[in-house]
C-alpha cells in the first residue's frame, strides 16, 4: 500500500485566498483526521470521520474551515478565505477501526501551507 | 480533564548513551498508549503500542516503553541511542479519541 496520500505538499497563498488540501486514506481504513501542526500550538486534531461521517469537529478553528468525506477514498479540508495564522502543516491520517477504542493512525506526509 | 503530558520540550544525549522520555497521562480510565516519531519534515511514525498485558512493551527501532498504572505514565527508554534517533518524539493516549502530547525533541550529540 502506499500510504495516506496527501496533495500538495506544499502550497503559498495569499491571504484572502481559497485553500484545498486533499488526503487519500489507506485502502480499507474506516476513519479519517485531519491534524493541524504549529510550533506554538504543536499537534491539534481538527476533525475526524468515521465511515465517511464526520464525528467530531470541535477542534476547526473556524468557519473559515471545512472538511468534507465524500467517498472512503477521499477527504479535503478547504479554508476560505485564508489568513497568514493559517500558515502551519497540516497532516491527514487513517486508522483501521471506526468506532470503538482508537487504533494507530497511520499518518501521511504532510502539507505544508504558509500563507503571505 | 484528559491531558497528555511530556515534561522534556528538548532532550540532548551522546550517541550511544541511553534514553527515556518521559510521559504522563490523566485519563478518567486506563486507556490505550502510543508512541510516535517525527523525523523533520515527515508524517509521524508509530514506535509502539499499549492496550493491556504485559506492562512492558518492545517497539521498532530497539524502542521500549513501560506503563507504570500508579504513577500514570508511559515512558519510552532505548538502550543506547543513534544518531539516526534524532526526531521528535509524541506520546499519545485515549480510548475513543487520541491526544498528543506537546512532543520531545531529542538531539543526539556525536
Amino acid at each position: 500500500d502506499a500510504g495516506v496520500i496527501q496533495s500538495p505538499r506544499h502550497e503559498v497563498t495569499e491571504m484572502g485566498q481559497e485553500v484545498t488540501l486533499r488526503c487519500k486514506p489507506i485502502s480499507g481504513h474506516n476513519s479519517l483526521f485531519w491534524y493541524r501542526q504549529t510550533m506554538m500550538r504543536g499537534l491539534e486534531l481538527l476533525i475526524y470521520f468515521n465511515n465517511n461521517v464526520p464525528i467530531d469537529d470541535s477542534g476547526m478553528p473556524e468557519d473559515r474551515f471545512s472538511a468534507k468525506m465524500p467517498n472512503a477514498s477521499f477527504s479535503t479540508l478547504k479554508i476560505q478565505p485564508s489568513e497568514p495564522r493559517d500558515s502551519a502543516v497540516y497532516f491527514c491520517a487513517s486508522s483501521e477501526v471506526a468506532g470503538g477504542p482508537v487504533n494507530e493512525q497511520f499518518f501521511g506526509p504532510g502539507t505544508r501551507l504558509t500563507v503571505l | 480533564a484528559q491531558s497528555v503530558t511530556q515534561p522534556d520540550i528538548h532532550i540532548t544525549v551522546s550517541e550511544g548513551a541511553s534514553l527515556e522520555l518521559r510521559c504522563n497521562y490523566s485519563y478518567g480510565a486506563t486507556p490505550y498508549l502510543f508512541w510516535y516519531v517525527q523525523s523533520p519534515g515527515q508524517g509521524l511514525q508509530l514506535l509502539l503500542k499499549y492496550f493491556s498485558g504485559d506492562t512492558l512493551v518492545q517497539g521498532i527501532k530497539g524502542f521500549e516503553a513501560e506503563f507504570k498504572r500508579s504513577q500514570s505514565s508511559f515512558n519510552l527508554r532505548k538502550p543506547s541511542v543513534h544518531w539516526s534517533d534524532a526526531a521528535e518524539y509524541f506520546c499519545a493516549v485515549g480510548y475513543n479519541d487520541m491526544r498528543f502530547g506537546a512532543g520531545t525533541r531529542l538531539t543526539v550529540k556525536p
